[in-house]
């Protein structure tokens, strides 16, 4: 079985300032992980993902995220907030396990970025 | 770029009606599934679909609930006597052969009333 625990379902941060989104996933096999954003009233985007190789994934607007296996962790970053980051973020993992392809979703992370 | 369409984007239905949910996945892709999120809550998956059959489905998906893929191309969501606690964003998604990532659409509004 798959879970995701995203720790704080409220980040609250200055514009400029670093994001971090934090993601801990728990699976019986590698695991491929994803992050997406949701913006008000809209779909699910996808901001990146991890499937294999290298450990530091780069996605869209500026984010990344690093995959540590020790720590069952896949925390989601970016350097500097804008205000257009304001968002719900969504970690998730997927193990395909059984042969099929069914992504678990975290409760989410609602990013806050004050000017 | 092919996407995943979802129609209607809102639909407002009293309880104890029906509703169908649609969804157009994206034409080469195999394996299709329904996720629902209620307001303020996390995205919870309903059912996996693939070669016509369900694979995979969650306790939420229970008899009221039911899939189909009637035509090749649409897949539909079905709700039998909806109730209040229906109400949510339910969204569709898609994935290829060996894919490893599932595309989403747009989702739709369900409002029971």
């Amino acid at each position: 079985a798959q879970s995701v625990t995203q720790l704080g379902s409220h980040v609250s941060v200055s514009e400029g300032a670093l994001v971090l989104l934090r993601c801990n996933y728990s699976s019986s096999v590698p695991p491929y992980l994803f992050w997406y954003v949701q913006y008000p009233n809209q779909g699910l985007q996808l901001l990146l993902k991890y499937t294999t190789g290298a450990t530091l994934v780069k996605g869209i607007n500026g984010f990344e995220a690093e995959f540590k296996k020790s720590e069952t962790s896949f925390h989601l970053t970016k350097p500097s907030a804008h205000m257009s980051d304001a968002a719900e973020y969504f970690c998730a993992v997927s193990d395909q396990s059984g042969g099929s392809y069914i992504p678990t979703f975290g409760r989410g992370t609602s990013l806050i970025v004050h000017p | 770029e092919p996407e995943v369409t979802q129609t209607p984007s809102h639909q407002v239905t009293q309880m104890g009606q029906e509703v169908i949910l649609r969804c157009v996945p994206i034409s080469n892709h195999l394996y299709f599934y329904w996720y629902r999120q209620i307001l303020g809550q996390k995205v919870e998956f309903l059912v996996s679909f693939y070669n016509n059959e369900i694979s995979e489905k969650s306790e939420i998906f229970d008899d009221q609930f039911s899939v189909e893929r009637p035509d090749g191309s649409n897949f539909t969501l079905k709700i039998r006597s909806t109730k209040l606690e229906d109400s949510a964003m339910y969204f569709c998604a898609s994935a290829g052969e060996g894919a490893t990532e599932a595309f989403f659409g747009q989702g739709t509004r369900l409002t029971v009333v």
